[in-house]
């Protein structure tokens, strides 16, 4: 069973820029969450979706922004790259919403120059 | 969110069992605690997790203290896999989607 799957890897962003990151969840798996991590401020929570419908929501400004699909795929988008977005972004899925275990991907590691 | 309180950092020697303790003194009834790890250059991985029991899974043990204020995980037997940073997570149990890692512990295990 392939685990979750973040494309791309790696990406490099100019200021100002805005960026899509994609997330393929283990196949059956309904729930997607969204998190950023950097060496400051650790792993912190960003969005949860299921059903297509974003569920919970962390302490970010609007320019992070996400949305699933009908086939559970998920995407983050980020609006107006600041220097400070540069993050390693990881997702993660679950069975269902309220699930005990999720399964987190390798990340996409995004640098904003 | 309930907050949790961990040592920076442990070390083990491979083959002896390892210890780590996790203060969560604000728990509410029905925050699950859930340990996760994360090995270099990967994302999180799943450990175990609780409510008011102890725990056992192939991976690890988790002893819950009878007033639910404080945790410890238990690998048996530590390897020199089993280095990565150990984050102790509660959860509501009606929100467990939402995972609020704190700076965890970074277990080094030495040959």
């Amino acid at each position: 069973k392939a685990g979750v799957t973040q494309t791309p890897r790696y990406l490099i962003k100019t200021r100002g820029q805005q960026v899509t990151l994609s997330c393929s969840p283990i196949s059956g798996h309904r729930s997607v969450s969204w998190y950023q991590q950097t060496p400051g401020q650790g792993l912190q929570f960003l969005f949860e979706y299921f059903s297509e419908t974003q569920r919970n929501k962390g302490n970010f400004p609007g320019r992070f922004s996400g949305r699933q699909f009908s086939n559970s795929r998920s995407e983050m988008n980020v609006s107006t790259l600041e220097l400070g977005d540069s993050a390693l972004y990881l997702c993660a899925s679950s069975l269902v919403q309220g699930a005990t275990e999720a399964f987190f991907g390798q990340g996409t590691r995004l640098t904003v120059v | 969110d309930a907050k949790t309180t961990q040592p920076n950092s442990m070390e083990s020697n491979e083959e002896e069992p390892v210890h780590l303790p996790c203060n969560h003194s604000t728990i509410s009834g029905t925050d699950y605690i859930h340990w996760y790890r994360q090995l270099p250059s990967q994302g999180p991985e799943y450990v175990i997790h609780g409510l008011t029991s102890n725990v056992n899974n192939r991976m690890a043990s988790l002893a819950i203290a009878e007033d639910r204020k404080s945790s410890t995980l238990i690998l048996h037997r530590a390897t020199l896999r089993d280095a990565a940073v150990y984050y102790c997570i509660l959860s509501s149990a009606y929100n467990t989607d939402k995972l609020i890692f704190g700076t965890g512990t970074r277990l080094q295990v030495f040959p």
